[in-house]
């Protein structure tokens, strides 16, 4: 049981470039969500998923999307990078909403 | 939106009981109140959580005020492997704005 696993571990970005961040869960999950923990802070809401197919904004989406198109992956998307986008990059997932999610390891993301 | 306060930091020593006080007194009847922590260099890690009952789980115990506008988390033996940022957070059981504030920060000592 992998639990939550998160790649690339590490990614730089120049300025416009997009990528996607991969997230994905073995445990059957149905909720799925994006947090951004910049340096000294908590961790902020991007979007989050309650199933396939269903995704919603959370506190900060701006700059990014989301798609649900399977229970085990829930992808974040870069449209155009920013350097205010660098920070880290957590996914998490949870049985029923907000109850015991579990985290994975974060994508750390660097755009110059 | 509901809002915790946190001390900045707290300091431990090693096996001894640590308690982590939590303050939200606009708390509605529908929030829980989470526990996270996160070491260095890691995710957040759940810890407990609770709604008007005081809970007990293999890592920790969450006591709740009557008036439910404060908790404790409580860590019965500190080690040095709880030093990490303890986030409290609140959350409706069906409402997903799960907001993590900048939490306390434990120092557990030798």
């Amino acid at each position: 049981n992998a639990g939550v696993t998160q790649t690339p571990k590490f990614q730089v970005l120049k300025t416009g470039q997009s990528m996607t961040l991969q997230c994905a869960q073995d445990m059957n999950h149905e909720y799925m969500s994006w947090y951004r923990q910049d340096p000294g802070m908590g961790l902020r809401l991007i979007h989050y998923s309650v199933g396939a197919g269903i995704t919603d904004q959370g506190e900060v989406p701006n700059g990014y999307n989301v798609s649900r198109s399977t229970t085990e992956d829930f992808p974040l998307r870069l449209l155009s990078a920013a350097p205010s986008q660098t920070s880290v990059y957590f996914c998490a997932s949870s049985r029923t909403v907000l109850v015991e999610q579990y985290f994975g390891p974060g994508t750390r993301l660097t755009v110059t | 939106d509901a809002k915790t306060t946190q001390p900045n930091s707290m300091e431990s020593n090693e096996e001894e009981p640590v308690h982590l006080p939590c303050n939200h007194s606009t708390i509605s009847g529908t929030d829980y109140i989470h526990w996270y922590r996160q070491l260095p260099s890691q995710g957040p890690e759940y810890v407990i959580h609770g709604l008007t009952s005081n809970v007990n789980n293999r890592m920790a115990s969450l006591a709740i005020a009557e008036d439910r506008k404060s908790s404790t988390l409580i860590l019965h033996r500190a080690t040095l492997r709880d030093a990490a940022v303890y986030y409290c957070i609140l959350g409706a059981y069906n409402n997903n704005d799960m907001r993590f504030g900048a939490g306390t920060r434990l120092t557990v000592k030798p």
